[in-house]
């Protein structure tokens, strides 16, 4: 069974950082594209960054470009996003969410996580 | 980027209702489209993907379909199970983006 677990959430005072983790198993990591999404309280979904296979191709939304690096340690299964610069507006539930097929980035979001919350208040 | 634009923002529909909702590209692509299902409190669900392919264990009263610009998710007979916030996005380009999302609830 594909597992996603996401960790890391917390409060964070404006213009701090934060750096968030997903664990995932129940798959081969290393063959699937992944990517962060965020939604923020009673709001919809926006996608925020995604990640190749191997690390090597990294897209980012708009507004979290030159703030937020998505990463990833297919030794350790892991995907990250490391944020910076942090504002109100990036408080949100971040998903960590795999692609459906492998071979692809953020291309369809088959499998997520249950997220974590991000807070950002001073 | 490419907007995606979805109506209705809400339906009020009954068990065994027909109901349709649309999602507008401010660009044109082929059928790098998806749309899921998200219930309060849960993570979205995977309905379809590349405009009309039903994902695996989807029951078949879900269906999509279009291309270009204009694309529609259909659900033929309402279920109390579908009662949820449904989302377009689109795969064609980065970043990618969603609707805005259509709340389906019970009349």
């Amino acid at each position: 069974e594909v597992q996603l677990v996401e960790s890391g959430g917390g409060v964070v005072r404006p213009g701090g950082s934060l750096r968030l983790s997903c664990a995932g198993s129940g798959f081969t990591f290393d063959d699937y594209g992944m990517s962060w999404v965020r939604q923020a309280p009673g709001k919809g979904l926006e996608w925020v960054s995604g990640i190749n296979w191997n690390g090597d191709s990294t897209n980012y939304a708009d507004s979290v470009k030159g703030r937020f690096t998505i990463s990833r340690d297919n030794a350790k299964n892991s995907l990250y996003l490391q944020m910076s610069s942090l504002r109100a507006e990036d408080t949100a539930l971040y998903y960590c969410a795999r692609d459906r097929s492998s071979g692809y980035t953020a291309e369809y979001f088959q499998h997520w996580g249950q997220g974590t919350l991000v807070t950002v208040s001073s | 980027d490419i907007q995606m634009t979805q109506s209705p923002s809400s339906v009020s529909a009954s068990v065994g209702d027909r109901v349709t909702i649309t999602c507008r590209a401010s660009q044109g692509f082929n059928t790098w489209l998806a749309w899921y299902q998200q219930k309060p409190g849960k993570a979205p669900k995977l309905l379809i993907y590349g405009a009309s392919t039903l994902q695996s264990g989807v029951p078949s009263r879900f269906s999509g379909s279009g291309s270009g610009t204009v694309f529609t998710l259909t659900i033929s007979s309402l279920q109390p199970e579908d009662f949820a916030t449904y989302y377009c996005q689109q795969a064609n380009r980065f970043p990618r983006t969603f609707g805005q999302g259509t709340k389906v609830e019970i009349k």
